[in-house]
């Protein structure tokens, strides 16, 4: 599995977006990026999914480079909800052999100030 | 739907005794898996399951065995428990392994080895 290169902390405003960067050089041409969080030690929550095409979803939007070698998750309005630790994970597609275990680095964490 | 549950949420042990944990999920998923999560670390795996009665090691699985003899439950047992088995453990389950597949979660369980 590919690794991912997060920053270690950011800070944003309430209401405003959240852009959170991930780099991932190494990817295959099979594998997705994954974004995770983890809210105050709580398990972790799916967020959002992508291969090649930008996504969208009620939680927020993922934004790949054409290269796929780097990727940003967007939180449109953050909350002081949305502080939490966000890992960007790539792992392998359906395919055989392919378990879908998670390779968590350390993530960034998101502290949304009022 | 009750997703992912954990029992139990908090354990305190000494050294050298033994203690089982389980996982239950009512999602009809396929995959299971366990992680632990040390202080200020991201998830590791321990374990993990691709189907009722199959078992296979993570990354750290010394210390720990497995047993999936139902496809909703997943067992996460210590025989001797050890103070660096100290941690939180989440399990989680997923339909399918690879892309398109989230995990879902549960809540942790607490473990102290004195």
């Amino acid at each position: 599995d590919a690794k991912t290169t997060q920053p270690p902390s950011m800070d944003c405003a309430e209401g405003r977006a959240a852009n959170l960067p991930c780099n991932h050089s190494t990817i295959s041409g099979n594998e997705y990026v994954y974004w995770y969080r983890q809210i105050h030690s709580q398990g972790p929550q799916y967020i959002i999914h992508g291969l090649k095409n930008n996504e969208t979803n009620e939680m927020a939007s993922l934004i790949i480079t054409e290269d796929r070698k780097s990727s940003t998750l967007i939180l449109p309005h953050a909350t002081l909800r949305d502080t939490a630790v966000y890992y960007c994970i790539v792992t392998l597609g359906r395919g055989s052999g392919n378990t879908g275990k998670l390779i968590f680095g350390q993530g960034t964490t998101l502290q949304v100030k009022p | 739907n009750a997703g992912v549950t954990q029992t139990p949420k908090f354990r305190v042990l000494k050294t050298g005794q033994s203690m089982t944990l389980l996982c239950a999920q009512d999602m009809n998923h396929e995959y299971m898996y366990w992680y632990r999560q040390d202080p200020g670390m991201g998830l590791r795996l321990i374990h993990y399951s691709v189907g009722e009665g199959t078992t296979a090691k993570g990354e750290v699985p010394d210390g720990y065995n497995v047993s999936r003899l139902k496809k909703q439950n997943f067992l996460l047992g210590l025989e001797s428990a050890a103070p660096s088995q100290t941690s939180v453990y989440f399990c989680a389950s997923s339909f399918l392994a690879g892309g398109g597949n989230e995990q879902f979660f549960g809540p942790g369980t607490r473990l102290t080895v004195l």
